[in-house]
């Protein structure tokens, strides 16, 4: 069956460190998303990428890099700098372009971050 | 710009009542809108959309929503609340904006009473 595998599912860092979670995606989409989630709050754009080899800062970006380098992957970065990166981290893929708009995206199962 | 407001952060329903969840859009041009639930350390499930076809739309497990442009709402129904939908839902829009950028509401937790 098609969909987007995210791993780990539990994540911890140290201070200082950084951590990458994985997004993997066999829907054939060019399109792919990295979202937060906060407690109680509802799910801001960290990153996107239309197309390999291309990304777009989101509304929070900072404090984290992406890079996408195969259609498949979309892996995200929280770098040391991301001061307060506990969260749920959330990925998603959906067909790019205009006369798509309308088509929904489709959603992993997210990887929950937390500080040691 | 576009924006959502879902107007009620809890809902609590007993088994077999209905369900309301209230949502109103703000969006520049003809929006597409979408229900997605959430269950507890899972991602969003897609439940319905609103592609500006009918303004009665039906999605999975027996929910439906009413797309009323006059009201700028959105707002899901189910005639019959079961156990398993306790969970969070969130209305979102996705206009024409570069990247098709999705707008979230802030989430309506559900929870059902036996």
């Amino acid at each position: 069956d098609g969909g987007i595998t995210q791993s780990p599912k539990y994540l911890f860092r140290k201070e200082g460190q950084n951590v990458t979670l994985s997004c993997e995606q066999n829907l054939n989409h060019d399109a792919m998303y990295w979202y937060r989630q906060d407690p109680g709050q509802g799910l801001r754009l960290i990153y996107y990428s239309q197309i390999v080899n291309d990304f777009q800062k989101g509304d929070i970006a900072e404090g984290y890099s992406v890079s996408r380098e195969k259609k498949e992957s979309f892996p995200l970065t929280v770098t040391s700098a991301q001061k307060n990166p506990t969260a749920f981290y959330l990925c998603a893929s959906a067909p790019p372009g205009q006369k798509t708009y309308n088509q929904p995206q489709h959603f992993g199962d997210g990887t929950r971050l937390s500080i040691l | 710009a576009q924006s959502v407001t879902q107007l009620d952060s809890h809902v609590s329903v007993s088994e077999g009542t209905p369900v309301l969840l209230r949502c109103n859009y703000s969006s520049s041009y003809s929006p597409s809108l979408f229900w997605y639930v959430q269950h507890p350390n899972k991602g969003l499930q897609l439940l319905l959309k609103y592609t500006s076809a009918a303004t009665l739309v039906k999605g999975i497990n027996g929910f439906e929503a009413e797309f009323k442009k006059s009201e700028t709402s959105f707002h899901l129904t189910k005639p019959s609340a079961h156990m398993s939908d306790a969970a969070e839902y969130f209305c979102v829009v996705r206009g024409l904006a570069a990247g098709n950028k999705l707008t979230f509401g802030g989430g309506t937790r559900v929870l059902v009473k036996p």
